[in-house]
């Protein structure tokens, strides 16, 4: 049973470019989250995803940050215009359906620069 | 709030000594604590949690305990090895099944 697939592994990007990160869950699983570390940080909960449903982004900047998690394919965290504070470590997790909070399950994660 | 309070940021043992890391929340709501340990550049790893029907866990050298009234709980590590040198983050999590982290602590095991 494969883990949790993030891609890219890195990604530079200029500033004002757009980045586009990757994550597909484990088999079996239909919750993906969604953070980002900075360097020598924690991790900071973005948004929180089922299939086709935004259930919590209480944690996305309001402005040029998008997920999504549609029927078919991998969750997309979509930034837009990037400026060099979203240099970051962004990390994918998932977990299965369950009726109570449980392990989340990471990805390798996405390094973002910004140049 | 939701966040998680984590001390302390940087700790250094000597091998075959024991590490304790503990973190506060406030969130009456929390049922659910984790422990993971992150290596440099890799994912964090779940290496044990508790629930809020119980008050210690144990797993080896690792053992977690948890004061739901005082809302506090505790990663205690026994004997340990440079192997176990890395960061360690608690969270929290609740009935949004999201968890929330603390800042991390910073674990040097001297040989």
């Amino acid at each position: 049973n494969a883990g949790v697939m993030q891609n890219p592994r890195h990604l530079v990007r200029r500033r004002g470019q757009e980045a586009r990160l990757r994550c597909s869950p484990m088999k079996g699983h239909s919750h993906v989250y969604w953070y980002r570390q900075l360097p020598e940080e924690g991790l900071k909960f973005m948004v929180y995803l089922q299939k086709e449903n935004i259930i919590d982004e209480s944690g996305m900047p309001k402005e040029r940050f998008s997920a999504e998690f549609p029927k078919e394919g991998p969750s997309i965290l979509r930034i837009q215009q990037v400026v060099r504070g979203d240099s970051a470590a962004y990390f994918c997790a998932s977990s299965p359906p369950s009726g109570a909070p449980g392990e989340l399950f990471f990805g390798e994660g996405s390094r973002l620069t910004v140049l | 709030g939701e966040n998680v309070e984590q001390h302390p940021s940087t700790l250094s043992v000597q091998e075959g000594d024991s590490a304790v890391i503990k973190c506060t929340y406030s969130d009456s709501a929390s049922n659910y604590f984790p422990w993971y340990k992150q290596e440099l550049g890799k994912r964090p790893q779940l290496i044990i949690d508790i629930r809020s029907n119980v008050g210690e866990k144990k797993d080896q050298r690792i053992a977690v305990t948890l004061n739901k009234t005082a809302k506090h709980f505790s990663l205690h590590i026994t004997e340990t090895q440079p192997e176990d040198s890395a960061v360690y983050f608690c969270a929290r999590g609740d009935s949004s099944y999201k968890l929330i982290f603390g800042s991390g602590t910073r674990l040097l095991v001297r040989p």
